[in-house]
């Protein structure tokens, strides 16, 4: 199994440009969801989803867009980039629990430089 | 929605001592609590977590303490060696699991040789 897969690496993009970061996973888990990674922020959560077709917001939503038409996927779009979303984004996927253990799994991150 | 505390930010111990990092949360709900050790360039990878109806875990040279009704956790290493540099973060979560973790902004602990 490969788990949570993330695509791409790396991304220099324009202020005003846009991209969908990729996120895949592979162990059937229900739910999903981005984090963005800032120095001395530690992970903030940004948008998450229940199941297909179910997305809402997290902490800090704004710029992006998530939409869940698969288990399997979970893309972050961001329509026009800004200098602030210069950051490391983390896609993850878990499972239902009841008092843990929900199983989550981290990809391996996209770094993102918006000049 | 849930607040997650962690100190100190940077941890500086020598090789073979004893490292403890400390959290406090807020949602008298939150029922799971992991930690994450992330090194250079990946993403974060679970090392230990606890339940809310546990006390204590233990894992080699790795525990977690909970304290519910004081609403803080802790990560203890005995031991340590070099490969144990990384930043560690605490998170914590309510609701079933469904509504994501929320972090602790993260301890750089550095082993000295």
């Amino acid at each position: 199994n490969a788990g949570v897969t993330q695509t791409p690496k790396f991304q220099v993009l324009k202020t005003g440009q846009s991209m969908t970061l990729q996120c895949a996973q592979d162990m059937n888990h229900e739910y999903m969801s981005w984090y963005r990674q800032d120095p001395g922020m530690g992970l903030r959560l940004i948008h998450y989803s229940v199941g297909a077709g179910i997305t809402d917001q997290g902490e800090v939503p704004n710029g992006y867009n998530v939409s869940r038409s698969t288990t399997e996927d979970f893309p972050l779009r961001l329509l026009s980039a800004a200098p602030s979303q210069t950051s490391v984004y983390f896609c993850a996927s878990s499972r239902p629990g009841t008092g843990g253990n929900y199983g989550y799994t981290f990809g391996s991150g996209t770094r993102l430089t918006v000049v | 929605g849930e607040n997650v505390e962690q100190h100190p930010s940077t941890l500086s111990v020598q090789e073979g001592d004893s490292a403890v990092i400390k959290c406090t949360y807020s949602d008298s709900a939150s029922n799971y609590f992991p930690w994450y050790k992330q090194e250079l360039g990946k993403g974060p990878q679970l090392i230990i977590d606890i339940r809310s109806n546990v006390g204590e875990k233990k894992d080699q040279r790795i525990a977690v303490t909970l304290n519910k009704t004081a609403k803080h956790f802790s990560l203890h290493i005995t031991e340590t060696q070099p490969e144990d540099s990384a930043v560690y973060f605490c998170a914590a979560v309510s609701g079933g699991g469904a509504d994501g973790l929320t972090f602790g902004k993260g301890t750089h602990l550095i082993i000295q040789p």
